[in-house]
């Protein structure tokens, strides 16, 4: 167990829909990452929060949002889902604003049908 | 730009054969560079960063500045070491890591 919990780990869902994705961060970890793994792109960065703002922003879809809670536990929403958005979706987290090496969760696999 | 580049999508070695899987970046600065390993689709685990220059698992990594890279070695390949392996570079200021595409490596019998 790396101490980075996301839930849930498996989800399907059908075009068109919404889901919520959890990250819980490795305790006393203020830096939540969200990261999206697909065969043809390789792991590619969506969004960084630190200590509940916003820090940078990658490849995230207008589709996508997210956000970091007072806990310190971040959320991905994906809303209006197509095929392509099937993939492992990683968080990871660090104690400080940079990542100095990241603890990766274990991800949530969407599958979207 | 900033860009991490794993020129072999696989490599399949035999055991107790060397292995040496390339990572080349661009950045403008001092790079900050890392090893992931990913074994079955599961969770990155970190293997390696090369300001601790450890060995793990018999593996390490030298940075050499000169031609921009971080290859990762290792003299005698285990069956074991079967997985992705994930070269990544930390851009400071924007607080995320630059993955490359990953390599496969397959270990035979």
């Amino acid at each position: 167990d790396s101490g980075v919990t996301q839930t849930p780990k498996h989800l399907i869902t059908a075009t068109g829909q919404r889901v919520t994705l959890r990250c819980s961060p490795r305790s006393g970890d203020l830096s939540v990452y969200w990261y999206q793994q697909s065969l043809d792109q390789g792991l590619q960065f969506l969004i960084q929060y630190y200590n509940g703002e916003e820090r940078a922003k990658g490849n995230i879809l207008e589709r996508f949002s997210a956000q970091q809670f007072p806990d310190l536990h971040s959320e991905l929403n994906l809303s209006s889902l197509e095929l392509g958005d099937s993939a492992l979706y990683f968080c990871a987290s660090s104690v400080g604003r940079t990542p100095g090496g990241y603890t990766f969760g274990s991800g949530t696999r969407l599958t979207v049908v | 730009a900033q860009r991490v580049t794993q020129p072999e999508k696989l490599l399949s070695v035999f055991k107790g054969a060397p292995v040496e899987l390339k990572c080349n970046y661009s950045y403008s600065g001092s790079p900050e560079l890392f090893w992931y390993v990913q074994y079955s689709r599961q969770r990155l685990q970190l293997l390696l960063r090369h300001i601790s220059r450890e060995s793990i698992k018999g593996f390490t990594a030298d940075l050499n500045k000169g031609e921009t890279s971080f290859h990762l070695k290792k003299p005698f390949a285990q069956e074991e070491d079967s997985a992705m392996y994930y070269c990544a570079l930390n851009e400071r200021n924007t607080g995320k890591l630059i993955f490359g595409q990953g390599t496969t490596l397959q270990v035979k019998p």
